[in-house]
């Protein structure tokens, strides 16, 4: 079974700092990815970046990172240079690469940019 | 190009009651999701279809049935509506093959159903 672990209910980040956003992740499949989605106020999910699990790299999107430790089994977003519009519900995702491929999502961490 | 579409976008229901919320996509994708959202739960997939024809159970079935119509379409239906169903209802689409192509394949998600049980 595959579980992800989101520790941080809320966060309060000041304009144009850097935040980083925990997930930890638990799996037994030896092919996965990972997935990040951002829901505003608003309410739809918006796909924000994705890491696979064999990728050599960190994924890159813009000002947003994924800082990738597969040992450590942790999918961190980093969001550099915060802005207003970031304030946001942020789910961490992963999917199998076998079988359904469905995705098992967090409990979410809810940030709050701070002008 | 609408992506993904679902009606209606809010819905009072009294218990008992059925109800079908409809979702279509026009991505030619494979698969298509139905997930729950309650608050401090994140998502919960209740059921999925991978491609048409096909549908199978997700982490919370009990109380929905689904329907695949088509390759466009995935409706998802309320027989017997409970309190406990009160939640936000995302649909989502994607394609298939991402453990041998390697590639994102990410789920585009409907606007989302907001149904509130009374």
């Amino acid at each position: 079974a595959q579980k992800i672990t989101q520790t941080q209910p809320g966060m309060f980040v000041q304009e144009k700092e850097a935040v980083t956003l925990d997930c930890t992740y638990d799996t037994s499949d030896p092919s996965y990815g990972l997935f990040w989605y951002k829901q505003p106020s608003s309410g739809e999910m918006i796909f924000l970046i994705y890491q696979g699990s064999y990728d050599q790299q960190n994924a890159t999107e813009g000002r947003y990172s994924l800082n990738f430790q597969k040992a450590r089994k942790s999918a961190n977003l980093v969001i550099s240079a915060s802005q207003l519009g970031d304030s946001a519900m942020y789910f961490c995702a992963m999917r199998s690469n076998f079988g359904n491929e469905k995705l098992t999502f967090g409990t979410g961490t809810r940030l709050t940019i701070i002008p | 190009n609408a992506g993904v579409t679902q009606t209606p976008k809010f819905q009072v229901l009294k218990t008992g009651q059925s109800m079908t919320l409809q979702c279509a996509q026009d991505m030619n994708h494979n698969s298509m999701y139905w997930y729950r959202q309650d608050p401090g739960m994140g998502l919960r997939l209740i059921y999925y279809s991978a491609s048409e024809g096909t549908t199978d159970k997700g982490e919370v079935p009990n109380g929905y049935n689904v329907s695949r119509l088509n390759k466009r379409e995935f409706s998802l239906r309320l027989e017997s509506a409970a309190p406990s169903q009160t939640s936000v209802y995302f649909c989502a689409s994607s394609e298939m093959g991402a453990g041998r192509s390697g590639r994102a394949y990410e789920q585009y998600f409907g606007p989302g159903t907001r149904l509130t049980v009374t």
